[in-house]
């Protein structure tokens, strides 16, 4: 069935430096990719989001592509901050649900 | 705008007990999801309603698991009885248009622990 692989956590950080999450996914047809995420104590946020292929998505200084060659939609920030420490999932849609990875934590220390 | 609301926050039980949790929707939000999150996972659909009518409830374990969205609106979940498999967040979503935005709105959650 259609579903997404990211990369495994945690990913620590010093502030300021670049970020990338990897995430890959397997679908029949042409689906939505999104990136959740959720902050320590709060629900799941929707991040940003891409819906045909080649599309960027971005918030917050976050920014994904959609790329229909490698299967992938990996978030990347060029500058993080230690309010991003959260827990980041990469989904789907293959129909109405979304689909979600394992999700990857990320710590960004002083 | 009010998000989503959820009751309770928490819960404890022990296995073979019964469990209910509650979830609101944001107003005008036809359509009501609920997922539940095992610790270390990723969030999995359990039912998927339109309105009152149910959608996707593909992955339900309905030999224990039940949910009703009386009037399209408020939904319950119902457990019983619970197993220690069981423990794990259950969060609640709406969206608007039937999902065609695929943007969900999540509640914050009720963790649930059987023991």
């Amino acid at each position: 069935g259609d579903s997404v692989t990211q990369m495994e956590g945690p990913v620590t950080l010093s502030e300021e430096a670049f970020l990338t999450i990897n995430c890959t996914y397997t679908a029949t047809g042409y689906p939505s990719l999104f990136w959740y995420v959720q902050y320590p104590g709060e629900g799941l946020q929707l991040l940003l989001k891409a819906t045909k292929a080649d599309d960027k998505g971005s918030n917050k200084g976050f920014e994904a592509t959609y790329r229909k060659e490698t299967t992938s939609f990996h978030l990347e920030k060029g500058s993080v901050q230690v309010s991003d420490s959260a827990v980041y999932f990469c989904a789907l849609v293959p129909g109405y649900a979304l689909n979600f990875g394992k999700g990857t934590s990320l710590l960004v220390t002083p | 705008e009010a998000g989503v609301a959820q009751s309770p926050r928490y819960k404890i039980i022990e296995k073979r007990q019964s469990v209910a949790f509650w979830c609101n929707p944001i107003s005008g939000h036809a359509t009501l999801y609920w997922y539940q999150q095992i610790l270390g996972q990723g969030p999995k659909l359990l039912i998927q309603f339109q309105n009152n009518g149910v959608v996707d409830d593909s992955q339900l374990p309905k030999d224990r698991f039940s949910a009703e969205r009386l009037k399209g609106v408020d939904s319950t979940l119902k457990i019983q009885p619970a197993k220690l498999e069981d423990s794990a967040v259950y969060l609640c979503a709406s969206s608007f248009d039937g999902g065609k935005s695929y943007e969900q709105y999540f509640g914050p959650g009720t963790r649930l622990t059987v023991t």
